[in-house]
């Protein structure tokens, strides 16, 4: 089967950057999907990795590491606005489309 | 943009109830998918669908069913609602480039 780990929670401050990891076991591997969601909305797509590398997304940005498993989000200039639930995601080991997620990382942002 | 619509935020039924949930997407996207989400848990795949009259079981299937006769619309239905199944319920739809584009969500309560 495929497992996703990544931390409950995580605090910070406002302007501060943080990093939400991800490591992951599949034995198939079609790319790493972050996502956010807002307490009582609907998750969000953030990025995408399917190569090893750095994607810059404004202030967000997603890494890979295939060789890893290993996958973060790195959130720069923190608002009180990012205060969410952050989601990794990857692809389905059969390759159904259907993605698989980790139980979340809850972000809470202080003044 | 996409959008992707529930046909209820909330929803009360009783013990052995049948439930439809319908979620329909505007953007003429084939893969459709159910997922629950549990404090902790995560999204849980229930159902996909890759098109019409087409679905496949998720990971959590049992004491659900669905029906896509129709591409934008894809429907949960809970046969006999029992009260492990008060969840929030979420739709979604696959884009392009593999992101996912989540419904509003449905908070079922079964008493």
């Amino acid at each position: 089967g495929q497992s996703l780990e990544q931390p409950s929670e995580v605090t910070a401050v406002e302007g501060a950057i943080v990093q939400i990891n991800c490591t992951y076991q599949t034995s198939g591997f079609y790319g790493l999907s972050w996502y956010q969601q807002h307490d009582g909305g609907a998750p969000t797509f953030l990025s995408y990795n399917a190569l090893d590398g750095l994607e810059e997304t404004g202030r967000f940005s997603s890494f890979l590491s295939r060789s890893d498993s290993y996958g973060y989000l790195l959130l720069q200039e923190l608002q009180m606005k990012d205060s969410a639930s952050y989601f990794c995601a990857v692809r389905d080991q059969t390759g159904r489309r259907a993605l698989t997620f980790g139980s979340g990382t809850r972000l809470q942002v202080q003044p | 943009d996409v959008k992707v619509t529930q046909s209820s935020r909330y929803l009360v039924k009783r013990t052995g109830e049948k439930v439809f949930l319908e979620c329909v997407q505007d953007m003429d996207h084939e893969n459709m998918f159910w997922y629950r989400q549990d404090p902790g848990l995560g999204l849980r795949l229930i159902y996909f669908s890759y098109d019409v009259k087409m679905k496949e079981k998720g990971d959590i299937p049992e004491g659900y069913s669905v029906s896509r006769e129709k591409k934008e619309r894809f429907s949960l239905i809970l046969e006999s609602a029992s009260t492990n199944q008060t969840s929030m319920y979420l739709c979604a739809s696959r884009g392009t480039y593999n992101e996912q584009f989540f419904g509003p969500g449905t908070r079922l309560t079964v008493l």
